[in-house]
Protein backbone atom coordinates (compact mmCIF):
# COMPACT_ATOMS: atom_id res chain seq x y z
CA UNK A 1 0.00 0.00 0.00
CA UNK A 2 1.48 3.16 -1.16
CA UNK A 3 1.42 6.05 1.28
CA UNK A 4 2.47 9.71 -0.33
CA UNK A 5 3.44 12.28 2.52
CA UNK A 6 4.17 15.83 1.52
CA UNK A 7 5.63 18.99 3.15
CA UNK A 8 6.74 22.77 2.76
CA UNK A 9 6.80 26.14 4.10
CA UNK A 10 3.38 27.51 4.15
CA UNK A 11 3.06 31.08 4.13
CA UNK A 12 4.96 33.19 1.21
CA UNK A 13 5.72 36.32 0.42
CA UNK A 14 4.90 37.81 -3.50
CA UNK A 15 7.91 37.23 -5.56
CA UNK A 16 9.17 34.71 -3.46
CA UNK A 17 9.50 30.89 -4.71
CA UNK A 18 7.28 27.86 -3.76
CA UNK A 19 9.26 25.01 -2.33
CA UNK A 20 7.32 21.32 -1.52
CA UNK A 21 8.23 17.88 -1.38
CA UNK A 22 6.88 14.42 -0.95
CA UNK A 23 8.00 11.58 -0.41
CA UNK A 24 6.74 8.06 -1.76
CA UNK A 25 6.50 4.86 1.11
CA UNK A 26 5.64 1.89 -0.23
CA UNK A 27 5.30 0.03 -3.62
CA UNK A 28 7.88 0.77 -7.12
CA UNK A 29 8.63 4.42 -7.55
CA UNK A 30 10.29 3.73 -10.92
CA UNK A 31 6.86 2.77 -12.14
CA UNK A 32 4.80 5.64 -11.95
CA UNK A 33 4.57 9.21 -13.01
CA UNK A 34 5.06 11.72 -10.03
CA UNK A 35 2.59 14.81 -10.07
CA UNK A 36 1.39 18.26 -8.33
CA UNK A 37 -2.16 19.17 -8.35
CA UNK A 38 -3.35 22.57 -6.69
CA UNK A 39 -6.71 24.09 -5.59
CA UNK A 40 -7.15 27.64 -4.84
CA UNK A 41 -9.74 27.74 -1.82
CA UNK A 42 -13.15 27.38 -2.68
CA UNK A 43 -12.45 26.27 -6.48
CA UNK A 44 -11.33 23.07 -8.29
CA UNK A 45 -8.18 21.19 -9.04
CA UNK A 46 -5.25 22.56 -11.44
CA UNK A 47 -2.59 20.04 -12.64
CA UNK A 48 0.68 21.33 -12.44
CA UNK A 49 2.96 19.25 -13.73
CA UNK A 50 4.37 15.53 -13.35
CA UNK A 51 7.85 13.66 -13.28
CA UNK A 52 9.13 10.30 -13.94
CA UNK A 53 11.74 8.29 -11.99
CA UNK A 54 14.23 9.30 -14.59
CA UNK A 55 13.43 12.93 -14.81
CA UNK A 56 11.27 13.18 -17.65
CA UNK A 57 9.00 16.05 -17.23
CA UNK A 58 6.10 18.27 -18.69
CA UNK A 59 4.28 21.02 -17.81
CA UNK A 60 1.05 23.08 -17.55
CA UNK A 61 1.41 25.68 -19.88
CA UNK A 62 -0.04 28.31 -18.28
CA UNK A 63 2.38 27.95 -15.19
CA UNK A 64 5.65 26.41 -17.45
CA UNK A 65 8.08 29.55 -17.73
CA UNK A 66 7.87 29.25 -13.52
CA UNK A 67 7.61 25.79 -12.26
CA UNK A 68 10.42 23.21 -11.76
CA UNK A 69 9.93 19.58 -11.22
CA UNK A 70 12.68 17.57 -10.03
CA UNK A 71 13.29 13.93 -8.70
CA UNK A 72 15.65 11.76 -6.38
CA UNK A 73 15.60 8.76 -6.67
CA UNK A 74 18.21 8.23 -3.76
CA UNK A 75 15.17 9.13 -1.35
CA UNK A 76 11.54 8.55 -3.40
CA UNK A 77 10.80 11.33 -3.02
CA UNK A 78 10.09 14.26 -5.83
CA UNK A 79 9.84 18.33 -5.48
CA UNK A 80 8.48 21.30 -6.64
CA UNK A 81 9.38 24.88 -7.19
CA UNK A 82 7.03 27.46 -8.48
CA UNK A 83 8.91 30.99 -9.06
CA UNK A 84 7.75 34.25 -8.32
CA UNK A 85 4.37 33.32 -6.74
CA UNK A 86 1.67 36.19 -6.11
CA UNK A 87 -1.78 35.59 -3.87
CA UNK A 88 -3.20 34.22 -7.18
CA UNK A 89 -0.86 30.97 -6.47
CA UNK A 90 -2.37 30.69 -3.03
CA UNK A 91 -3.87 27.07 -2.66
CA UNK A 92 -3.74 23.84 -1.15
CA UNK A 93 -0.74 21.69 -3.23
CA UNK A 94 -1.41 18.12 -3.47
CA UNK A 95 1.36 15.58 -4.75
CA UNK A 96 -0.34 12.91 -6.38
CA UNK A 97 0.48 9.14 -8.13
CA UNK A 98 -0.31 8.90 -11.72
CA UNK A 99 -0.78 5.43 -13.61
CA UNK A 100 -0.07 6.37 -16.76
CA UNK A 101 -0.35 3.32 -19.48
CA UNK A 102 -0.43 5.86 -23.02
CA UNK A 103 0.84 9.89 -23.46
CA UNK A 104 -2.78 10.22 -23.04
CA UNK A 105 -4.04 8.16 -20.36
CA UNK A 106 -3.56 9.13 -16.84
CA UNK A 107 -5.04 8.92 -13.31
CA UNK A 108 -4.16 9.79 -10.32
CA UNK A 109 -4.54 6.78 -7.25
CA UNK A 110 -2.91 8.18 -4.68
CA UNK A 111 -2.55 11.61 -3.19
CA UNK A 112 -0.30 13.31 -0.19
CA UNK A 113 -2.71 14.76 2.32
CA UNK A 114 -1.96 18.63 1.04
CA UNK A 115 -0.16 21.74 2.01
CA UNK A 116 -2.11 25.31 2.17
CA UNK A 117 0.27 27.41 0.45
CA UNK A 118 -0.39 31.19 1.54
CA UNK A 119 0.94 34.08 -0.79
CA UNK A 120 0.25 37.46 1.16
CA UNK A 121 2.79 40.71 1.89
CA UNK B 1 -13.12 28.52 -16.71
CA UNK B 2 -12.25 24.58 -16.80
CA UNK B 3 -12.27 22.56 -20.10
CA UNK B 4 -14.23 20.12 -18.69
CA UNK B 5 -17.78 21.51 -17.86
CA UNK B 6 -19.63 20.15 -14.51
CA UNK B 7 -22.94 21.68 -13.13
CA UNK B 8 -21.76 23.74 -9.83
CA UNK B 9 -24.01 21.24 -7.90
CA UNK B 10 -26.42 18.65 -8.20
CA UNK B 11 -28.61 17.39 -4.64
CA UNK B 12 -30.81 13.93 -3.60
CA UNK B 13 -32.76 12.60 -0.88
CA UNK B 14 -31.20 9.69 0.55
CA UNK B 15 -31.83 6.42 -1.21
CA UNK B 16 -32.53 8.28 -4.51
CA UNK B 17 -30.09 8.16 -7.66
CA UNK B 18 -28.51 11.09 -8.95
CA UNK B 19 -25.96 11.71 -11.92
CA UNK B 20 -23.01 14.40 -12.27
CA UNK B 21 -22.76 15.44 -16.38
CA UNK B 22 -19.21 16.13 -17.41
CA UNK B 23 -18.92 17.64 -20.75
CA UNK B 24 -15.49 18.57 -22.79
CA UNK B 25 -14.89 18.54 -26.65
CA UNK B 26 -12.98 17.23 -29.73
CA UNK B 27 -9.45 17.81 -28.09
CA UNK B 28 -10.02 15.59 -24.78
CA UNK B 29 -13.26 13.42 -23.66
CA UNK B 30 -14.40 13.43 -28.07
CA UNK B 31 -11.45 12.33 -28.93
CA UNK B 32 -11.65 9.32 -26.68
CA UNK B 33 -9.63 9.88 -24.20
CA UNK B 34 -10.77 8.42 -20.68
CA UNK B 35 -12.27 9.87 -18.17
CA UNK B 36 -11.76 9.42 -14.52
CA UNK B 37 -13.72 10.55 -11.45
CA UNK B 38 -12.58 11.55 -7.81
CA UNK B 39 -14.64 12.16 -4.72
CA UNK B 40 -13.49 14.77 -2.33
CA UNK B 41 -15.26 15.35 1.22
CA UNK B 42 -15.09 18.80 2.63
CA UNK B 43 -11.22 19.23 4.09
CA UNK B 44 -9.86 16.64 2.64
CA UNK B 45 -8.30 15.05 -0.45
CA UNK B 46 -9.10 14.00 -3.42
CA UNK B 47 -10.32 10.07 -3.56
CA UNK B 48 -10.11 8.40 -7.22
CA UNK B 49 -13.91 6.84 -7.58
CA UNK B 50 -14.04 5.87 -11.17
CA UNK B 51 -11.06 5.11 -13.69
CA UNK B 52 -11.10 4.47 -16.94
CA UNK B 53 -14.64 5.54 -17.63
CA UNK B 54 -16.44 2.73 -15.77
CA UNK B 55 -13.80 1.21 -13.54
CA UNK B 56 -14.15 1.08 -9.69
CA UNK B 57 -10.79 0.69 -7.35
CA UNK B 58 -11.09 -1.75 -5.35
CA UNK B 59 -12.88 -0.90 -2.35
CA UNK B 60 -15.55 1.60 -4.09
CA UNK B 61 -19.05 0.42 -3.73
CA UNK B 62 -20.93 -0.58 -6.74
CA UNK B 63 -23.51 2.10 -6.06
CA UNK B 64 -21.63 4.47 -7.87
CA UNK B 65 -20.44 4.21 -11.49
CA UNK B 66 -19.60 5.52 -14.65
CA UNK B 67 -19.84 6.13 -18.66
CA UNK B 68 -18.48 8.11 -21.39
CA UNK B 69 -20.71 8.79 -24.55
CA UNK B 70 -18.99 11.28 -27.48
CA UNK B 71 -17.87 14.64 -25.78
CA UNK B 72 -19.65 14.12 -22.37
CA UNK B 73 -19.52 11.11 -19.38
CA UNK B 74 -21.64 10.73 -16.18
CA UNK B 75 -21.23 9.57 -13.04
CA UNK B 76 -23.79 8.21 -11.56
CA UNK B 77 -24.73 7.35 -7.64
CA UNK B 78 -27.66 5.50 -6.35
CA UNK B 79 -28.95 4.92 -2.88
CA UNK B 80 -27.64 8.08 -1.84
CA UNK B 81 -26.26 7.88 1.87
CA UNK B 82 -25.32 11.24 3.87
CA UNK B 83 -21.68 10.26 3.60
CA UNK B 84 -21.95 10.72 -0.23
CA UNK B 85 -22.02 14.51 0.59
CA UNK B 86 -18.76 16.07 -1.02
CA UNK B 87 -16.90 17.38 -4.27
CA UNK B 88 -16.72 15.14 -7.06
CA UNK B 89 -14.56 16.46 -10.03
CA UNK B 90 -14.14 15.31 -13.49
CA UNK B 91 -10.44 14.56 -15.37
CA UNK B 92 -9.16 13.68 -18.96
CA UNK B 93 -6.71 14.28 -21.19
CA UNK B 94 -6.53 17.59 -23.30
CA UNK B 95 -4.94 17.61 -26.61
CA UNK B 96 -5.15 20.97 -27.43
CA UNK B 97 -2.94 21.47 -23.69
CA UNK B 98 -0.96 18.81 -24.13
CA UNK B 99 -1.69 17.62 -20.55
CA UNK B 100 -4.42 16.90 -18.04
CA UNK B 101 -7.16 18.64 -17.01
CA UNK B 102 -10.30 18.55 -15.03
CA UNK B 103 -13.71 19.62 -14.52
CA UNK B 104 -14.91 22.76 -12.10
CA UNK B 105 -16.29 20.01 -9.74
CA UNK B 106 -19.87 19.60 -8.56
CA UNK B 107 -21.00 19.63 -4.89
CA UNK B 108 -23.43 16.74 -4.17
CA UNK B 109 -26.12 17.28 -1.17
CA UNK B 110 -27.77 14.64 0.54
CA UNK B 111 -31.17 16.15 1.54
Amino acid sequence: QVQVQQWGAGLLKPSETLSLTCAVYGGSFSDYYWNWIRQPPGKGLEWIGEINHSGGTNYNPSLKSRVTISVDMSKNQFSLKLSSVTAADTAVYYCARGLRWLQTQNYFDSWGQGTLVTVSS
Amino acid sequence: QSVLTQPPSVSGAPGQRVTISCTGSSSNIGAGYDVHWYQQPPGTAPKLLIYGNSNRPSGVPDRFSGSKSGTSASLAITGLQAEDEADYYCQSYDSSLNGWVFGGGTKLTVL
